[in-house]
C-alpha cells in the first residue's frame, strides 16, 4: 500500500465550479499534512497546511480526519489559474512524503 | 536571498555515463531532500539528508545511486551508469532545521536524459 494515495484525475470543471479532492495516508503517527500546487514542468508549492479543526485560505478549504487518515482540499470559485497538480503531503519528523498528485483542469 | 539552486538543470548522458546533480539548500537550510519525478507521475521521495548524514534512503535504488550533503558545499546526487529509465526530473527541497511547518523549498529541478 503506497503511504499517500490520490485520486489521480483528471478532474476537468468548468470556471465556477466547487471541486474537492481526497487523500488517504497509511501511517497513523503521521504528524502533519499540507497541500502543495504544482504547475506543468515546475516545482511544488506550498499551498496551505491542514489541521483537524479545517482551515480556509481564501477560496481553498482544507481538512484532516486522524481517525480515519484523510484528508481532503476543497475549492470553490474554481479559476483558470486553479489549474495545477495538487500533491498531498505527509510529515514525519521531517520526512516529507508526497502522494502522486490530482490533476485539475478548470475551463472557460 | 536565493532560493533552492539545483543544477544542472539539464543534462544528457549516454548510457554507461555518470550523471552528477547538485543541490545548495537556502541559506540556513540544514535539511535537503531528493525526489524524482517521472514524466506524467508523481514526485517519489529518494532520499532524506542532513549536514554529513543520510537521514532517510529508502526510497534510493540499491544498485548505482548514491547521495551525500557534506558539511561544505552542495548536496549531491550522483547516479553511476545510467540507463534510459533513469531519465526523469530530480527535484531537491530545502527547509529549516527546527521546521516542521511542511514547507519545503524546492529548485527548478534538474532534468536527465538518457540516450
Amino acid at each position: 500500500r503506497k503511504e499517500v494515495e490520490q485520486d489521480p484525475g483528471p478532474f476537468n470543471v468548468p470556471e465556477g465550479a466547487t471541486v474537492a479532492f481526497n487523500c488517504t495516508y497509511s501511517n497513523s503517527a503521521s504528524q502533519s499534512f499540507f497541500w502543495y500546487r504544482q504547475d506543468c514542468r515546475k516545482e511544488p508549492k506550498l499551498l496551505m497546511s491542514v489541521y483537524s479543526s479545517g482551515n480556509e485560505d481564501g477560496r481553498f478549504t482544507a481538512q484532516l480526519n486522524r481517525a480515519s487518515q484523510y484528508i481532503s482540499l476543497l475549492i470553490r470559485d474554481s479559476k483558470l489559474s486553479d489549474s495545477a497538480t495538487y500533491l498531498c503531503v505527509v510529515n514525519r519528523n521531517n520526512d516529507m512524503r508526497f502522494g502522486a498528485g490530482t490533476r485539475l483542469t478548470v475551463k472557460p | 536571498n536565493a532560493g533552492v539552486m539545483q543544477n544542472p538543470r539539464h543534462l544528457v548522458r549516454r548510457r554507461g555515463q555518470e550523471a552528477r546533480l547538485r543541490c545548495s539548500p537556502m541559506k540556513g537550510h540544514s535539511h535537503v531532500y531528493w525526489y524524482r519525478q517521472l514524466p506524467e507521475e508523481g514526485l517519489k521521495f529518494m532520499v532524506y539528508l542532513q549536514k554529513e548524514n543520510i537521514i532517510d534512503e529508502s526510497g534510493m535504488p540499491k544498485e548505482r545511486f548514491s547521495a551525500e550533503f557534506p558539511k561544505e558545499g552542495p548536496s549531491i546526487l550522483r547516479i553511476q551508469q545510467v540507463v534510459r529509465g533513469d531519465s526523469a526530473a530530480y527535484f531537491c527541497a530545502s527547509s529549516l532545521r527546527t521546521a516542521n511547518t511542511g514547507e519545503l523549498f524546492f529548485g527548478e529541478g534538474s532534468r536527465l536524459t538518457v540516450l
